[in-house]
């Protein structure tokens, strides 16, 4: 099983919709996690950290389930710019070193 | 803009060559990891440096090789290139090396081996 897995998708959502990922993670002594989103050809920026149950900031809800070991990302009435790809990130347990999934790809249509 | 800088932007190079990348951290950050990020995965870790030492390394060959300077910034080596090292290097800067840090990224170089 991979440390961190996605689902590549892509997702393709109406505007407006809502729209969830799950990511699934191997080690179940993970204490941090972290959203990225990625644009075509781009780095990766920091949506969101989760560091207990949950995060939320504007249309975006981050939830962890510690005992199914997997955090979701959530995006409320979804814009266009909403497209990109969705990093889940959940660094080794005990260690500084990120374990990327592939990422989540998300069309948002108009 | 998280003010990690890299350069180059783009690099075409040929089968055995080498290659040095450079990434200038956050004002502030004294440690750098470097991540190499295929076509259509994940960046994969590469190392991380803190205060100018190698503090840890994914399953990279030896003929990756990076070094921080007194400054933060940071250089990666990468020697004897394979046409699978084609990818997008990215580096990423943090105040520390705990799992709790954020980590921002530069816009990365784009490797392409021919």
């Amino acid at each position: 099983r991979k440390e961190v897995e996605q689902d590549p998708g892509p997702f393709n959502v109406p505007e407006g919709a809502t729209v969830a990922f799950n990511c699934t993670y191997s080690n179940s002594a993970s204490q941090s996690f972290f959203w990225y989103r990625q644009d075509c050809r781009k780095e990766p920026k920091l949506l969101m950290s989760v560091y207990s149950s949950g995060n939320e900031d504007g249309r975006f809800t981050a939830q962890l389930n510690r005992a199914s070991q997997y955090i979701s990302l959530l995006i409320r009435d979804s814009k266009l710019s909403d497209s990109a790809t969705y990093l889940c990130v959940v660094p080794r347990s005990g260690t500084y070193k990120y374990i990327f999934g592939t990422g989540t790809r998300l069309k948002v249509l108009a | 803009e998280t003010g990690v800088t890299q350069s180059p932007t783009h690099l075409i190079k040929t089968r055995g060559q080498q290659v040095t990348l450079r990434c200038s951290s956050q004002s502030g950050h004294n440690t750098v990891s470097w991540y190499q990020q295929a076509l259509g995965q994940g960046p994969q870790f590469i190392f991380q440096y803190y205060r100018e030492e190698e503090n840890g390394r994914g399953n990279f060959p030896p003929r990756f090789s990076g070094l921080q300077f007194p400054n933060y910034s940071s250089e990666l080596n990468v020697n004897a290139l394979e046409l699978d090292d084609s990818a997008l290097y990215l580096c990423a800067s943090s105040l520390g090396t705990g799992v709790m840090e954020t980590q921002y990224f530069g816009p990365g170089t784009r490797l392409l081996v021919l």
